[in-house]
């Protein structure tokens, strides 16, 4: 597609579960961001990808937060032993060379019971 | 995390009024830009502010890069109901690197 797709678009968990969020990023686009989003409030940093490269994690909230790109293209964060304080919506963003914009996908909400 | 300062937090105007809303940071940044939020979808880019000083419009759009790099403004000219939304600040530092975001301008207008 011409977008940024994330998969899926509403998750609900239950307290415990581990959960995996896809991000199908543009053709081409070197540079993939995720945000986490809490109800609210603007997007916050978590991970930034150059291809398959993680160069910066330092926005994930604790270990139990993975993100992964192993192709360069599609990238999967996983929340392990989700808890209640992860509800929010997760956005992927990916830009094609520096100095461009970043793209944002449509979001995942995730609901923690 | 750090967030930037963006005010106000909500605004109701009557449709064909203009609006303004602006961000302040303690730190520098080197790119200020304005999305547009709309429920259930991700942000928007607006405006993108490359140089201290510059004003760039887009359509009913005019955002400023403050002198001193902590600072931005956005002026919607003329509102119309469909720029109902949330509109976000955010600051970048290098040109390929993460966003920093304000928490938001909620914006209703009423036709």
């Amino acid at each position: 597609g011409a977008g940024v797709s994330q998969s899926p678009r509403y998750k609900v968990a239950k307290r415990g579960q581990d959960v995996a969020l896809r991000c199908d990023p543009i053709s081409g686009h070197v540079s993939l961001f995720w945000y986490q989003q809490a109800l609210g409030q603007g997007p916050e940093f978590l991970t930034y990808f150059q291809n398959e490269a993680q160069l910066d994690k330092s926005g994930l909230p604790s270990d139990r937060f993975f993100a992964e790109r192993p192709e360069g293209s599609v990238s999967t964060l996983k929340i392990q032993r989700t808890q209640q304080e992860d509800s929010a919506v997760y956005l992927c963003a990916c830009l094609q060379r520096a100095g461009e914009t970043q793209y944002f996908g449509p979001g995942t909400r995730l609901l923690v019971l | 995390g750090q967030q930037l300062n963006q005010s106000p937090q909500s605004m109701f105007i009557q449709e064909g009024e203009d609006v303004s809303m602006n961000c302040t940071s303690s730190s520098i940044f080197n790119t200020w830009l304005w999305y547009k939020q709309d429920p259930g979808e991700g942000p928007v880019l607006l405006i993108a502010l490359y140089k201290a000083g510059e004003l760039t419009s887009n359509g009913r759009l005019t955002a400023q890069f403050g002198i001193t790099r902590k600072d931005s403004f956005l002026n919607i000219s003329a509102s119309i109901p469909s720029d109902v939304g949330i509109y976000f600040c955010a600051g970048q530092r290098g040109s390929n690197y993460k966003l920093t975001f304000g928490k938001g301008t909620l914006l209703t207008v009423n036709p």
